[in-house]
Formats: C-alpha cells, sequence, structure tokens
C-alpha cells in the first residue's frame, strides 16, 4: 500500500527554523516526484515546489523560492520542507504529495498528484 | 503563471441532481487540468486526470472533459458523500502548478 507519512503538528515563534518531513512507503520512492502544496487556514491549495528524490532535482514556485528549501534523503524514503527563519505569514497546512503515474509505454508523466500525506500543521505565533 | 478560475465558488444542489464546475484557464493547456476534491479536515484526492481520465477507483459517477482553456468537471448524479470542496488544477507551465480557487459544494 502506498503511504505518504508526514511529521507531527509544530508550534514555533518568528524567526525560528523548522524541518517537517514525508516518509514514503508501498513504492520505489526515488521513481516519482514529490511536491509540497500549502493550505492556509480556510483558503486554497497552493503548490511551492517539488523534488526528484532521484537526484534531489527541485522546482519551486516564484511564490516561495528564497523562503523555503525542499530536499529528501533518499536512503530513508523521506522528503523534506525547511524554513530557516519563519514568519507568522507560514502559518497553514502543509501537505506532501506523489506526483505523475507510468503509462502503458512506461513513460513517466508527470502532473497529478495520486497519492498525499495527511498534512502537517505549522503554526507560527509569538 | 497561468490562472485558473473556477466557477461557481459554492454550490448547493440535491441529492441525485447533475452538478457541473467549470474551470478556465488564462491560456491554452491542452489537456494539462486534474481534478480533486478535498472533504473538511482530510487532504485531497485525486478523482481525474488530463482533463478526462478517471482515477482507479474512483466512482465512474465524475467525469471531466475539454481542452485548451475550458474545461468541465460534472457529477451525473450528486450523492451525499460528495460534499466537499472542488479543485482544478493546471500542470502546463512549471512553474509553478497552478490550482483554482475551489468550488464549496453542499447539500440542498
Amino acid at each position: 500500500e502506498v503511504q505518504l507519512v508526514q511529521s507531527g503538528a509544530e508550534v514555533k515563534k518568528p524567526g525560528e527554523s523548522l524541518r517537517i518531513s514525508c516518509k514514503g512507503s508501498g513504492y520505489s520512492f526515488t521513481s516519482y516526484w514529490i511536491s509540497w502544496v500549502r493550505q492556509m487556514p480556510g483558503k486554497g491549495l497552493e503548490w511551492m515546489g517539488r523534488i526528484d528524490p532521484s537526484d534531489s532535482y527541485t522546482n519551486y514556485s516564484p511564490s516561495f523560492q528564497g523562503h523555503v528549501t525542499i530536499s529528501a534523503d533518499k536512503s530513508i524514503s523521506t522528503a523534506y520542507l525547511q524554513w530557516s527563519s519563519l514568519k507568522a505569514s507560514d502559518t497553514a497546512m502543509y501537505y506532501c504529495a506523489r506526483e505523475g503515474y507510468y503509462d502503458s509505454s512506461g513513460f513517466y508523466r508527470v502532473g497529478a498528484f495520486d497519492y498525499w500525506g495527511q498534512g502537517t500543521l505549522v503554526t507560527v505565533s509569538s | 503563471d497561468i490562472q485558473m478560475t473556477q466557477s461557481p465558488s459554492s454550490l448547493s444542489a440535491s441529492v441525485g441532481d447533475r452538478v457541473t464546475i467549470t474551470c478556465q484557464a488564462s491560456q491554452d493547456i491542452s489537456n494539462y487540468l486534474n481534478w480533486y476534491h478535498q472533504k473538511p479536515g482530510k487532504a485531497p484526492k485525486l478523482l481525474i486526470y488530463d482533463a478526462s481520465n478517471l482515477e482507479t477507483g474512483v466512482p465512474s459517477r465524475f467525469s471531466g472533459s475539454g481542452s485548451g482553456t475550458d474545461f468541465t468537471f460534472t457529477i451525473s448524479s450528486l450523492q451525499p458523500e460528495d460534499i466537499a470542496t472542488y479543485y482544478c488544477q493546471q500542470y502546463d507551465n512549471l512553474p509553478p502548478y497552478t490550482f483554482g480557487q475551489g468550488t464549496k459544494l453542499e447539500i440542498k
């Protein structure tokens, strides 16, 4: 069974650093990109960026570039989302999601998020 | 960035009704469009990928159509368990992928 299990809720102060995790199981972790998606309280979904766990190549949304870092450790099938200096506006639920599928010809097709983690709630407050 | 405009933003319908949600892209995205729903307190769930392909295990009352800039998502006969917020998502232009603003579906 494919699963993405995220780390638990966090409460932090502005200016603090944080790393949250997303552990994949039940599939070949290096064969699918992992994306991170933000959902602010009562709001919609925002794509933050993604990583190819096989080589740690990343893409970021311009809205999040420079404010977060996405990384992965393929030896333990885990992706990370990291902040060096949190702001109150980072308060949100963060989801990781597996991206893509292999078509009948064996080609990897990107774009669709078929498995999601349960979400990690990050609260930043003084 | 490609902007995705969903309508309506909220919708109230009766059990058994046919429900339609539309999504318009700010530029041609071919068929690079997915649909999800999200129930309260839960992660989103993929329903339709590549505009019209039903994800494995998703009931056949859900369907999608469209290409280019205009897309439609339909529930042929609304069930109580379909209450959720529905999102479209484009992946033609990376970065970034973008989602529509969501359609909150309620039972009348």
